[in-house]
């Protein structure tokens, strides 16, 4: 198994440009999420998915929108970038119990800078 | 909401030493799940340990132990026998009934000296 895919690795946008991350699973995960990381601030959640078709706002939604059309893949985009948003992004993939959710699989993270 | 909080920003160690990270947490659920992630420089989170919280026993994997106090809200790792390769950020976090992600800590960065 790949496990939890994300590309690009590293990407540099003008302010006001849009891109898409990719994000893709292959352990048939139900639970997607995409989250932010700062200097000390640690992971901030921006949008999760709790299956194909459904998906919801996190801590930080401002600026990104998401969609999840399969179990597989959930890619996160940015509509008119900003330098706020520059950031390590990462994708993640879980499953759950009653307890909530067991473990989260991260990808190995995007390295996005805006001038 | 549920909040996690890690108060010490930086720790130093000694090679061969013991070394503790504090955590504490606020959740009003009674069942509900711990971690500590790590972060090497790679980037790549690494999941360390999971407490749950229904269980008094305190988890252990091999170097790593946790000491899990409920009613103190408070889940602190301990790392024994440091090595280099556990230079890293540890991540605090936490999950419960009907949340759809975890909720981080801020972090600790480690830094074991040689």
């Amino acid at each position: 198994n790949a496990g939890v895919t994300q590309t690009p690795k590293f990407q540099v946008l003008k302010t006001g440009q849009s891109m898409t991350l990719q994000c893709a699973q292959d352990m048939n995960h139900e639970y997607m999420s995409w989250y932010r990381q700062d200097p000390g601030m640690g992971l901030r959640l921006i949008h999760y998915s709790v299956g194909a078709g459904i998906t919801d706002q996190g801590e930080v939604p401002n600026g990104y929108n998401v969609s999840r059309s399969t179990t597989e893949d959930f890619p996160l985009r940015l509509l008119s970038a900003a330098p706020s948003q520059t950031s390590v992004y990462f994708c993640a993939s879980s499953y759950s119990r009653v307890q909530g959710l067991i473990e989260q699989y991260f990808g190995p993270g995007t390295r996005l800078t805006v001038t | 909401a549920q909040t996690v909080t890690q108060s010490q920003p930086e720790m130093s160690v000694q090679e061969a030493e013991t070394v503790t990270l504090s955590c504490t947490y606020d959740t009003s659920e009674n069942n509900y799940y711990l971690f500590w992630y790590k972060q090497p420089p790679s980037r790549q989170m690494i999941l360390v340990i999971r407490q749950e919280a229904y269980k008094q026993q305190n988890a252990t994997e091999n170097r790593f132990s946790v000491n899990f106090q409920k009613a103190a809200k408070s889940f602190s790792l301990k790392i024994s026998d440091s090595q280099l390769g556990d230079t890293a950020m540890y991540f605090c976090a936490s999950s419960g009934m009907g949340r759809r992600a975890l909720t981080f800590g801020s972090g600790t960065r480690l830094q074991v000296q040689p």
